[in-house]
């Protein structure tokens, strides 16, 4: 079954700390590849996305995302995170291009510290 | 424009009983997808509907359905409610059925079965 993987569920950096979060995913085909980002009390909404072209991809917020199909990772990045990046963040994958269906890693928990 | 919004944002239900929850896409959106959010199984794909028809739908009993109205309006519908159903539910609206295209999530209702 197609599945997507989040390496870490909770990771805890001071600010000023570099951010890297590991998603993989089990699918050989063509996929489209999103991060989202969920604050407290906030609804879901996109970080960054990949379909095609450039395997490293910017997003919202200084956030960046690097395609390695052979590896069939998505992994997010942040050179220097901030107390307000504090949030849950989600992989998402979409196997079928002939829907919108998002199948989400379990999320991993990130918590900032002043 | 206006966000994807969902109503009602709160529901306390008994085992046994029906839940209609509704969703209004962003203007001019004409997919929309429900996904369940526990903090055990995490974001987990109900179905998707774009012009009023269900395109596609992910493994939950059926107990669990949903329609499209022709405003793009959604409701989604679960019976029998068990104790396990008290979760998150969100809706994403999209432009369209591509995979491609960015999913724009809502608020959430947050069932709740005593």
């Amino acid at each position: 079954a197609q599945s997507v993987s989040q390496h870490n569920h909770h990771v805890i950096l001071s600010e000023a700390a570099s951010l890297e979060l590991g998603c993989n995913y089990s699918y050989g085909g063509t996929v489209n590849l999103f991060w989202y980002v969920q604050y407290p009390g906030q609804h879901l909404q996109l970080l960054l996305k990949y379909f095609s072209g450039d395997p490293l991809v910017k997003g919202i917020k200084g956030f960046e995302a690097e395609f390695i199909k052979s590896k069939f990772s998505f992994n997010l990045r942040k050179p220097s995170v901030q107390w307000s990046d504090t949030a849950e963040y989600f992989c998402a994958v979409n196997f079928n291009s002939g829907y919108s269906t998002l199948t989400f890693g379990k999320g991993t928990m990130l918590l900032v510290s002043p | 424009k206006a966000g994807v919004t969902q109503t009602p944002r709160y529901l306390i239900k008994t085992r046994g009983q029906q839940v209609t929850l509704s969703c209004s896409p962003i203007s001019g959106h004409r997919s929309v997808s429900w996904y369940q959010q526990t903090p055990g199984q995490g974001l987990q794909f109900l179905f998707e509907y774009f012009s009023e028809t269900q395109r596609n739908k992910g493994n939950f009993p059926g107990r669990f359905s949903g329609r499209q109205f022709s405003n793009s309006r959604s409701e989604m519908n679960v019976s029998t409610l068990e104790l396990g159903d008290s979760a998150l539910y969100l809706c994403a609206s999209s432009p369209t059925l591509a995979g491609g295209r960015e999913q724009y999530f809502g608020p959430g209702t947050r069932l709740t079965v005593t």
